[in-house]
């Protein structure tokens, strides 16, 4: 069956620091991938997404991730964090078969320290 | 355009009263989507519908109801509310087969 693992529960960075956040993924095909960030007290906003092609993908707000098959990894970065990037991050992807379900991780909370 | 709309935004309910939780979108979406959302746990779905006058269990449906009322409203119901319902709840759709889901802003609900 599908699944998606977020091995960082709480990771905190110094604004302007580098981050990324780590997802790994269980399917047979090529998956379909999504990062959404949820800000406090929200719902949910898509980031970014792969389907197929280029395994680096950009998406909203200075962030990227990259498809990586050999490593089953989907991981989200962005080059200099800010202040307002503190919020929960949610990688998930496509459940296959009939429907168009997503299968989503359990979120890794982003705290940035001035 | 307003999306994806959900109310109320907030509820408090005594054990065993009942609610239904209102889900709207304007997008012309096919399918829609309940999630509860706990802490360290992720969003897990209840119920989905891939099309109107379908509904379809997800992974944790026991306790609920919906009815997909017609192709922009999808409604979660609460026969009998228990304190493991304290949740937030939201409400998604995505178009015709499509995996990218839009969410609303969610309803936080307290079972005392």
């Amino acid at each position: 069956a599908q699944s998606v693992t977020q091995p960082d529960i709480h990771i905190t960075v110094s604004e302007g620091a580098s981050l990324e956040l780590r997802c790994n993924y269980s399917y047979g095909a090529t998956p379909y991938l999504f990062w959404y960030v949820q800000s406090p007290g929200q719902g949910l906003q898509l980031l970014l997404k792969y389907f197929s092609g280029d395994t680096l993908v950009q998406g909203i707000k200075g962030f990227e991730a990259e498809f990586k098959r050999s490593q089953s990894s989907f991981n989200l970065r962005k080059p200099s964090v800010h202040w307002s990037d503190a919020a929960e991050y949610f990688c998930a992807v496509g459940a296959g078969g009939a429907t168009n379900k997503l299968i989503f991780g359990t979120g890794t909370l982003l705290a940035v320290q001035p | 355009n307003a999306g994806v709309t959900q109310t109320p935004k907030f509820q408090v309910l005594k054990t065993g009263q009942s609610m239904t939780l209102q889900c709207a979108q304007d997008m012309n979406h096919n399918s829609m989507y309940w999630y509860r959302q706990d802490p360290g746990m992720g969003l897990r779905l209840i119920y989905y519908s891939a099309s109107e006058g379908t509904t379809d269990k997800g992974e944790v449906p026991n306790g609920y109801n919906v009815s997909r009322l017609n192709k922009r409203e999808f409604s979660l119901r609460l026969e009998s509310a228990a304190p493991s319902q304290t949740s937030v709840y939201f409400c998604a759709s995505s178009g015709y087969r499509s995996y990218e889901q839009y969410f609303g802003p969610g309803t936080r609900l307290t079972v005392t």
